[in-house]
């Protein structure tokens, strides 16, 4: 069975700081995908970015960056120069590649102030 | 783009009634569309998985009879809850695999359901 860790429950922060968001996770596939949504208040998932497994290359979109780590089962995100527009709660996600499912981490939620 | 339309966002109805969510792919044909539940300040739990012309898939501990899912077009995805009562209040979230596009799925903005 896959397991997806999100230790951190809540972080807070003051605009313009980085926040980072760690994700570890569990699988005895190979073969598999990683994923970060952010759920806005409004409730809606947004779809921020998926890794393969064979894919260890970091990614770095805008602010957003992710650091994939497979000797760890790591891969985490950081918002660099937080905005008050990135509160929301982050959940990180597995599914694998013979299995659309996800598995979804407990979410983090995240608080930009002012 | 890969928009998903969920519709009520926002329900509210007496216990015993029975009341359906719309989940549409308004860009893209999906085969494939999720049923989700989550109460608050939790994570999602998948209920069903639902496919284009066959029955959905449901997960332990879901009852089937309760949940009503219907994906009798590419595009649209119905879940039913029948016989509502007050513990079925809660937010229910739809997403939707594009076809052609392995493993991502697409979410729509999810329905507050309210049973009295």
């Amino acid at each position: 069975a896959q397991k997806v860790t999100q230790a951190q429950t809540e972080i807070s922060v003051v605009e313009k700081e980085d926040v980072t968001l760690d994700c570890v996770y569990e699988t005895r596939d190979t073969t598999y995908y990683l994923f970060w949504y952010k759920q806005p208040p409004s409730g809606e998932l947004v779809f921020l970015i998926r890794r393969n497994s064979f894919d260890e290359q970091n990614e770095i979109s805008g602010r957003y960056s992710w650091n994939f780590q497979k000797s760890t089962s790591s891969f985490n995100f950081t918002i660099t120069a937080s905005q008050v527009v990135d509160s929301a709660v982050y959940f990180c996600a597995l599914s694998l590649a013979n299995d659309y499912k996800l598995s979804f981490g407990a979410g983090t939620t995240v608080t930009v102030r002012a | 783009g890969a928009v998903v339309s969920q519709h009520p966002s926002r329900v509210i109805c007496k216990s015993g009634t029975s009341v359906k969510i719309e989940c549409r792919s308004l860009d893209f044909q999906a085969t494939t569309m999720f049923w989700y539940r989550q109460f608050p300040k939790q994570s999602l739990m998948l209920m069903a998985t639902s496919n284009e012309g066959s029955k959905a898939t449901y997960e332990q501990g879901v009852e089937k009879d309760k949940f009503l899912i219907n994906h009798a077009s590419l595009t649209l995805s119905t879940l039913t809850v029948t016989s509502a009562h007050p513990e079925d209040s809660s937010f229910y979230i739809c997403s939707a695999l594009k076809d052609g596009e392995k493993n991502i799925q697409y979410f729509g903005a999810g329905t507050r359901l309210s049973v009295l």
